[in-house]
C-alpha cells in the first residue's frame, strides 16, 4: 500500500459524460501527478500540482482540468467523453517538486470505461 | 529530445534464473535519477529501484539490481532468482534535476515467469 488513494475504483459512463476522478495524496506529499494509461501502453503525464498551484501540464486533453485543493488532495475532470478517454488513471504523489528528488508513489488507479 | 527505450517487448524467464530487461535513455542532462517500476497484473505501479546519476555505486534492492553505465546511457535491471510474482510489465524512467519530478517513461517490458 502505497498510501495515496484514488475513487472510485472503477467507473463506466457513456460517451458526452463528465466525471471526476479523486486523489488523496499520502500524508505530508504537497506534489499530486495525474496520468493516463491506456490498455497495453505506458503512462502519459497529464498534469502535476504542487500545494494547489499547477506545476506542469503534459498531454492534457483541453477537455480536461485539474485542480489540488487547501487539504492537498486532488480531482480531475474528464468532460465530452469519447470512447477513447477509456483507459486507467493514476494519481501519483511525491513529498516536494524541487530539490532533492524523491519518488513518484502511485495510488492503485481509476478505471474508466466509456460506452 | 528526452526519451526512454525499452527495446524489448517481452522476456521471458525460468523460475529461479536470472534475467536482464534494458533500458536506454537519451538526455543532454548531468544531474538526473532514473528509476524501475512493476506493474503486476493487479495494474499496480510499484517502485522497484532507483539509481542517482551522480553516484558511480550500482544500486541493489534485494532481488533487483542495476547495471548503470551513465556513458552509455543504460540501465538495466537484474532480477536474480526468479519468481511467479516477478511476473509483470516493467517500465524504466527517468527525471531531471528541473523537471518538476516529471517522469519521462519507457514503453515497458513484459516479463512472463516459466514455472
Amino acid at each position: 500500500d502505497s498510501g495515496v488513494t484514488q475513487t472510485p475504483k472503477h467507473l463506466i459512463t457513456a460517451t458526452g459524460q463528465r466525471v471526476t476522478l479523486r486523489c488523496s495524496p499520502r500524508s505530508g506529499d504537497l506534489s499530486v501527478y495525474w496520468y493516463q494509461q491506456s490498455l497495453d501502453q505506458g503512462l502519459q503525464f497529464l498534469i502535476q500540482y504542487y500545494n494547489g498551484e499547477e506545476r506542469a501540464k503534459g498531454n492534457i486533453l483541453e477537455r480536461f482540468s485539474a485542480q489540488q485543493f487547501p487539504d492537498l488532495h486532488s480531482e480531475l475532470n474528464l468532460s465530452s467523453l469519447e470512447l477513447g478517454d477509456s483507459a486507467l488513471y493514476f494519481c501519483a504523489s511525491s513529498p516536494r517538486a524541487s530539490g532533492r528528488i524523491y519518488e513518484q508513489y502511485f495510488g492503485p488507479g481509476t478505471r474508466l470505461t466509456v460506452t | 529530445a528526452q526519451t526512454v527505450t525499452q527495446s524489448q517487448p517481452e522476456m521471458s524467464v525460468q523460475e529461479a534464473e536470472t534475467v536482464t530487461l534494458s533500458c536506454t535513455y537519451d538526455t543532454s542532462e548531468s544531474d538526473y535519477y532514473l528509476f524501475w517500476y512493476k506493474q503486476p497484473p493487479s495494474r499496480q505501479m510499484i517502485l522497484v529501484i532507483r539509481q542517482e546519476a551522480y553516484k558511480q555505486q550500482n544500486a541493489t534492492e534485494n532481488r533487483f539490481s542495476v547495471n548503470f553505465q551513465k556513458a552509455a546511457k543504460s540501465f538495466s535491471l537484474k532480477i536474480s532468482d526468479s519468481q511467479l510474482g516477478d511476473a509483470a510489465m516493467y517500465f524504466c524512467a527517468y527525471t531531471i534535476w528541473d523537471s518538476n519530478y516529471q517522469l519521462i517513461w519507457g514503453a515497458g517490458t513484459k516479463l512472463i515467469i516459466k514455472p
